[in-house]
């Protein structure tokens, strides 16, 4: 079985910017969270998809979206950059039920630092 | 007020003892409670699952929960110098599977 797998593992971007980071599922899941964590932290819910659809949003503005394709892999894309957005940014697949009862497993995460 | 709270720490015990690491949440609902480890520059790690009042064991670690008092603990026996990490508490409160994460405990185990 296959774990999840995020992709870059460290990114620096300038301010007003735009990001994509990418996660591929562990094998046979269908749904994905993504995290935000700052430093000193917990991680804070940005959002799930399911089936490709939004399926859970926590408070973070519109200029966080994403994206899940077929494969069930996903995309998050952060606009217009803030230095507050630097980060570590977490993704976990998960079936719904499974995650309910198991809890997540996440990937290596992305380190986003913006300047 | 957070939904998950935790003493930042830094928490330090000296190799061999128990270590006792506590969260309180404020949604009675909630209804799965978990222990993650992360090691500094790293993700977390899921360490610990319980979902009924009492303790749970796992070789040296014993989770315990008291949902009228709504408050967690995870207890470490035996604590190693490898155990130094931030022990985040999350809890679900089955909203689209979302978690709740407390901002973690910094554990030192010293030798």
């Amino acid at each position: 079985e296959t774990g999840v797998t995020q992709s870059p593992t460290h990114l620096i971007k300038t301010r007003g910017q735009q990001v994509t980071l990418r996660c591929s599922s562990q094998s046979g899941h269908n749904t994905v969270s993504w995290y935000q964590q700052a430093l000193g932290q917990g991680p804070q819910f940005i959002f799930q998809y399911y089936r490709e659809e939004e399926n859970g949003r926590g408070n973070f503005p519109p200029r966080f979206s994403g994206l899940q394709f077929p494969n069930y892999s996903s995309e998050l894309n952060v606009n217009a950059l803030e230095l507050d957005d630097s980060a570590l940014y977490l993704c976990a697949s998960s079936s719904t039920q499974r995650t309910a009862n198991y809890g997540y497993t996440f990937g290596s995460g992305t380190r986003l630092t913006v300047v | 007020q957070k939904e998950v709270e935790q003493n930042s720490g830094p928490l330090s015990v000296p190799e061999g003892a128990i270590a006792s690491l506590n969260c309180t949440y404020s949604d009675r609902g909630s209804q799965s409670f978990f222990w993650y480890r992360q090691y500094s520059g790293k993700s977390p790690e899921l360490i610990m699952s319980i979902y009924s009042n009492g303790d749970k064991e796992d070789g040296r670690f014993t989770a315990q929960l008291n949902k009228a008092s709504q408050y967690v603990s995870l207890l470490i026996r035996d604590s190693q110098p490898s155990d130094s990490a931030t022990y985040l508490c999350a809890v679900n409160t089955n909203n689209f599977n979302k978690f709740y994460f407390g901002s973690g405990t910094k554990l030192n185990v010293k030798p």
